[in-house]
């Protein structure tokens, strides 16, 4: 089973700023089949990215992105309200599929 | 685009059976190029895949729930199930059903809390 780690648990930043949250696996991610997702309170997860660099549908240009080796890098440029909430990675190159445990950006 | 919406009761007894079921709409679920999978998000915590399963009935689990689940397609009411046996208090969760392109969850259902308890 490949681990997902994310760091750090927390992000605080303020709104305009920039962020970088990371997921390091534990293994190789097969075809970089990585995926990030959104969660605010009281809502289901929302698709970022996909492919580890792809974004889904109607996600703004400040998200993206990337990848080296095993690590995996969300990057948010210019920090609007309603991004503030839970980032979540997984994998699902390799089953069992498997989530990180989660970033959590909040308001400084 | 798809829109799903699972249903199933709220309160399940331990040792019992949770079952719910996710009803698409705005795609057919045996024509779709979408996989169809169930992810759980226990209260304040993380979320965990518990299944996935194919237009054709393809399925795949999560080995630490595989014993205890069975997940199902009836595309004659574009629905989707999962069925998870001998429930505890651990099983407490929000259930979300999706849809998935490959293995990323592009399609979600609003979640429905799963409470196991006597």
């Amino acid at each position: 089973e490949i681990v997902l780690t994310q760091s750090p648990g927390t992000l605080s930043l303020s709104p305009g700023e920039g962020g970088t949250l990371s997921c390091r696996a534990s293994q190789t991610v097969s075809s970089n089949y990585l995926a990030w997702y959104q969660q605010k309170p009281g809502q289901a997860p929302r698709l970022l990215i996909y492919g580890a660099s792809t974004r889904a549908d109607g996600v703004p240009v400040r998200f993206s992105g990337s990848v080296s080796g095993a690590d995996f890098t969300l990057s948010i440029g210019r920090l609007e309200p309603e991004d503030f909430a839970v980032y979540y990675c997984q994998q699902y190159g390799s089953s069992p599929w498997t989530f990180g445990q989660g970033t959590k950006v909040d308001i400084k | 685009q798809p829109q799903l919406q699972g249903s199933g009761p709220g309160l399940v007894k331990p040792s019992e059976t949770l079952s719910l079921t996710c009803t698409v709409s705005g795609a057919s679920i045996g024509g779709a190029s979408y996989h169809w999978g169930w992810i759980r998000q226990p209260p304040g915590k993380g979320l965990e895949w518990i299944a996935t399963i194919s237009r054709t009935g393809r399925s795949d689990y999560n080995p630490s729930l595989r014993s205890r689940v069975t997940v199902s397609v009836d595309t004659s009411n574009n629905q989707f199930s999962l069925r998870l046996d001998s429930v505890t208090a651990a099983d407490t969760a929000v259930y979300y059903c999706a849809g998935l392109i490959v293995g990323a969850a592009k399609y979600w259902g609003r979640g429905t809390l799963v409470t196991v308890s006597s």
